[in-house]
């Protein structure tokens, strides 16, 4: 089945460490995404990647890195440089065009202790 | 940036009730308003994407309708039952923009 896999579920790290979220799709997407959730907040966009190897920077890009060395993957590190980065994580995928909606990941849950 | 609101925040009702809740966004440059179901522990499913002054779209006992000029939008949901508890998410693009989503109105059906 097609589908977009984020791992892991749950991920603790402790200050100041740099950590990687996986995000993998095989839907033949172009365009992906990666958003925040905080308690209170709507989606807040991160970063995105509309082809291979092209990025933009979202409304809170400060602390985070992406790439997209390959069409089905888009991960997201989170550097010691977020001032916080405990929050819940999503990350989606879509065709690119207006018409069409996003496939999410079931998210990443990061507590960082 | 683009703010979209929804409310309200969180609604409670009783199965067999219907109800419906309201998304409102910056009617200038809009491109498309899409609706999500957000079910506690899985992933956010697109119910609709709309783009046209006056769309009305249907999927079972959901819908929704769209008013591009003022700026906004409304799901209805017809005799809600317990499975239909969830965040239910609007979203906005303008131009071939990512989605910028509202904070979700939560929605809790009692049995």
């Amino acid at each position: 089945d097609g589908g977009i896999t984020q791992s892991p579920k749950y991920l603790f790290r402790k200050e100041g460490q740099n950590v990687t979220l996986s995000c993998e799709q095989n839907l033949n997407h172009d365009a992906m995404y990666w958003y925040r959730q905080d308690p209170g907040q709507g989606l807040r966009l991160i970063y995105y990647s509309q082809i291979v190897n092209d990025f933009q920077k979202g409304d809170i890009a400060e602390g985070y890195s992406v790439s997209r060395e390959k069409k089905e993957s888009f991960p997201l590190t989170v550097t010691s440089a977020q001032k916080n980065p405990t929050a819940f994580y999503l990350c989606a995928s879509s065709l690119g065009d207006r018409w069409y909606g996003y496939t999410f990941g079931s998210g990443t849950r990061l507590t960082v202790v | 940036i683009l703010n979209v609101e929804q409310s309200p925040q969180s609604l409670h009702v009783q199965e067999g009730d219907s109800t419906n809740f309201t998304c409102s966004f910056p009617s200038s440059n809009f491109y498309a308003l899409h609706w999500y179901r957000w079910e506690t522990a899985k992933s956010p499913e697109a119910l609709f994407v709309m783009t046209l002054n006056g769309d009305e779209k249907k999927k079972g006992r959901i819908s929704a309708t769209l008013n591009t000029k003022e700026g906004y939008s409304y799901l209805y949901i017809k005799g809600s039952q317990p499975e239909d508890s969830a965040t239910y998410l609007c979203a906005q693009n303008s131009g071939n923009t990512p989605l910028v989503f509202g904070k979700g109105t939560r929605l809790s059906v009692i049995a």
